[in-house]
């Protein structure tokens, strides 16, 4: 059983660059978040997925951000025009709603550093 | 709004001794969970130990244990005899509005 996947595991890009993160879940799981985390502090929620839908988006997820499931598997987290405040840790985590438990399962992260 | 606040940004104790990390928070939610989550160095996120907001009684995994007190809303991680590779991050997390909420974090380091 494989756990959550996410690459690239690290990620240096010049400001103004796009960048594009993937996640992988674990297969049975039917829903899928990112959440950014800083140096020091805890994970941000950004964003989730039930199945291919988009269910919410934070307010820091600026139109810069945009983030897709096309077939309620792996997602794709991207960054247009990057900016010097979009370094952090962006991580993915997976779930299963029948769990009803509401823990979720992360990847190891894709840090982003732009300089 | 939910919110988690952890206010011990970073503890240190020595191996084999028993630490307390500390964690309030606040929902309007009735039903919800609360978990401890471990983030050691450049690794990723595991989950701790989780606690039913519906159980009065605490919940404990293996040298750990959480002290839930629903009415003050605080749920502290206690653990014991502490071993060199529980050095990590700790984040207290709440369960609502279909995502988890976390604090701030602590630092626990172990000391040899």
């Amino acid at each position: 059983d494989t756990g959550v996947s996410q690459n690239p595991r690290h990620k240096i890009t010049k400001r103004g660059q796009n960048v594009t993160f993937r996640c992988d879940p674990i297969s049975e799981h039917n829903r899928l978040y990112w959440y950014r985390q800083t140096l020091g502090q805890g994970p941000e929620f950004l964003t989730y997925f039930q199945n291919e839908a988009q269910l919410e988006k934070s307010r820091l997820l600026s139109d810069r951000f945009s983030a897709e499931r096309p077939k309620g598997s792996f997602s794709t987290l991207e960054i247009q025009r990057t900016e010097q405040g979009d370094s952090a840790m962006y991580l993915c985590a997976s779930t299963n709603t029948g769990m009803g438990t509401g823990e979720l399962f992360f990847g190891e992260g894709s840090r982003l550093t732009v300089l | 709004a939910q919110t988690v606040t952890q206010s011990q940004p970073e503890m240190s104790v020595q191996e084999a001794e028993t630490v307390t990390l500390s964690c309030t928070y606040d929902t309007s939610e009735s039903n919800y969970y609360l978990f401890w989550y471990k983030q050691p160095p450049s690794r990723q996120m595991i989950l701790v130990i989780r606690q039913e907001a519906y159980k009065q009684q605490n919940a404990t995994e293996n040298r750990f244990s959480v002290n839930f007190q629903k009415a003050a809303k605080s749920f502290s991680l206690k653990i014991s005899d502490s071993q060199l590779g529980d050095t990590a991050m700790y984040f207290c997390a709440l369960s609502a509005a279909q995502k988890l909420v976390f604090g701030q974090g602590t630092r626990l380091t172990i000391n040899p």
